[in-house]
């Protein structure tokens, strides 16, 4: 089945330095990968969709120049999130879909914590 | 109002025990509705998937679909310990962005 793979699994960092987190597609092209932010104990909030070659769509509330995407291949895409700060701390998710498969697959998820 | 509603729970019932979930939802233009299962600290790990009404069916799992009600529903048959997770449906208009629902909780008591 479809795997997509996500690294890394856990980060510190320090505040006002940028955390990058990767994804990837392992066996099939991902023509579009989403970024979700999950609190504890809360759902999933779709923070930006990435379509391969073209600019990352934010939803409303997201700062594009915070947290920026890149989509380069149809395998890969990042989540580099600057200057982070202790209320970015969060459990950050990917997930991916290719063409005529509705069936997102997620990665295993990204836990940032800021100190 | 959210466009997929869902009951966070949390649920606890005993083993081998059949578990029914639940979702609303409001936006008629939805037309694929799924059903992921997540473990702690896990990514969502995809159960069920269905296009517009109807039943699915994957071994202990069935997953329901009634579009003239915007119901989701996820049947577990013989519950087990391992089963307990949180549940989330989600539904999208196509490859587009899902909408989930906020998750129940399941707790399956040996």
């Amino acid at each position: 089945g479809a795997v997509v793979s996500q690294h890394p699994s856990r980060v510190i960092c320090k505040s006002g330095t940028s955390v990058k987190i990767e994804c990837r597609s392992l066996d099939f092209q991902a023509t579009t990968m989403f970024w979700y932010r999950q609190f504890p104990k809360q759902s999933l909030m779709l923070m930006a969709t990435s379509n391969e070659g073209s600019k990352a769509t934010y939803e409303q509330g997201v700062e594009k120049d915070k947290f920026l995407i890149n989509h380069a291949s149809l395998t890969l895409s990042t989540l580099t999130v600057t200057s982070a700060h202790p209320e970015d701390s969060s459990f950050y998710i990917c997930s991916a879909t290719n063409r005529g498969n509705y069936g997102y697959t997620f990665g295993s998820g990204t836990r940032l914590t800021v100190v | 109002q959210k466009e997929v509603e869902q009951d966070p729970g949390p649920l606890s019932v005993p083993e081998g025990a059949i578990v029914s979930l639940n979702c609303t939802y409001s936006n008629s233009a939805f037309q694929y509705f799924m059903w992921y299962r997540q473990y702690s600290r896990k990514g969502p790990e995809l159960l069920m998937y269905t296009y517009s009404s109807g039943n699915k069916e994957d071994g202990r799992f069935t997953a329901q679909v009634d579009k003239s009600s915007k119901y989701i529903s996820l049947f577990i048959r013989d519950s087990q310990p391992s089963d307990s997770a949180t549940y989330l449906c989600a539904a999208s208009q196509g490859a587009q962005k899902l909408v989930f629902g906020q998750g129940t909780r399941l707790t399956i008591n040996p």
